[in-house]
């Protein structure tokens, strides 16, 4: 069966650090991949999107990679605040119909 | 523009009760679609519509039925409620119904079944 994996329940970085998240799946071929964000009490918020084609996409401090042959996505926040922690979710999803999957999360705490 | 609204945001039941959550989305878009989220599972896709007319199972469809009442509406009834049914449910919506297209989320509705 499908399945996505995010390197940790947690992590805890230094502010101004560059904070690495990893989502990792297996038994899927996704044509795109996405990431958001979700503060407590609150339903995720888009982030970024990347496609099976691409191997990086960049948004102001907010880098994603795909590696379709690790079947990886590492996703990179530049110059972390204390205003970035937050749970980041990734997601996985086909060109057609409805088999979007979402990974479990990984709690980040950006330390002032 | 509210974007996506969910009511209520709070709920207890007993065991056996039935309820219906309420989404409505103002964007406009095509397809919308229920999760439930639970602790270290991520967010589990129950049902979905992708487009009006139409509903189809997600993952997690037991114990649950859905009806998309317009283009802007989607309802989620649980007809008995069971203590497994305890969650965070969100209501999503997006303009297309494929991994390209972003969703929208609701706040969310937390719901406790005694």
């Amino acid at each position: 069966s499908q399945k996505i994996e995010q390197n940790s329940e947690a992590l805890n970085i230094q502010e101004g650090k560059t904070a690495t998240l990893t989502c990792n799946y297996t038994n899927y071929s996704p044509a795109y991949l996405q990431w958001y964000r979700q503060d407590p009490g609150r339903g995720p918020v888009f982030l970024l999107l990347i496609r099976e084609n691409e191997k990086e996409k960049r948004k102001e401090r907010l880098k994603v990679t795909f590696d379709t042959t690790l079947k990886q996505s590492l996703f990179h926040i530049t110059a972390s605040q204390p205003a970035d922690s937050a749970t980041y979710l990734c997601a996985l999803g086909h060109n057609y119909g409805q088999n979007f999957v979402f990974g479990p999360g990984t709690r980040l705490s950006v330390l002032p | 523009n509210a974007g996506v609204t969910q009511t209520p945001k709070f709920q207890v039941l007993k065991t056996g009760q039935s309820m219906t959550l309420q989404c409505a989305q103002d964007m406009n878009h095509n397809s919308m679609y229920w999760y439930r989220q639970d602790p270290g599972m991520g967010l589990r896709l129950i049902y979905y519509s992708a487009s009006e007319g139409t509903t189809d199972k997600g993952e997690v469809p037991n114990g649950y039925n859905v009806s998309r009442l317009n283009k802007r509406e989607f309802s989620l009834r649980l007809e008995s409620a069971a203590p497994s049914q305890t969650s965070v449910y969100f209501c999503a919506s997006s303009l297309g119904l494929a991994g390209l297209e972003t969703q929208y989320f609701g706040p969310g509705t937390r719901l406790l079944v005694l």
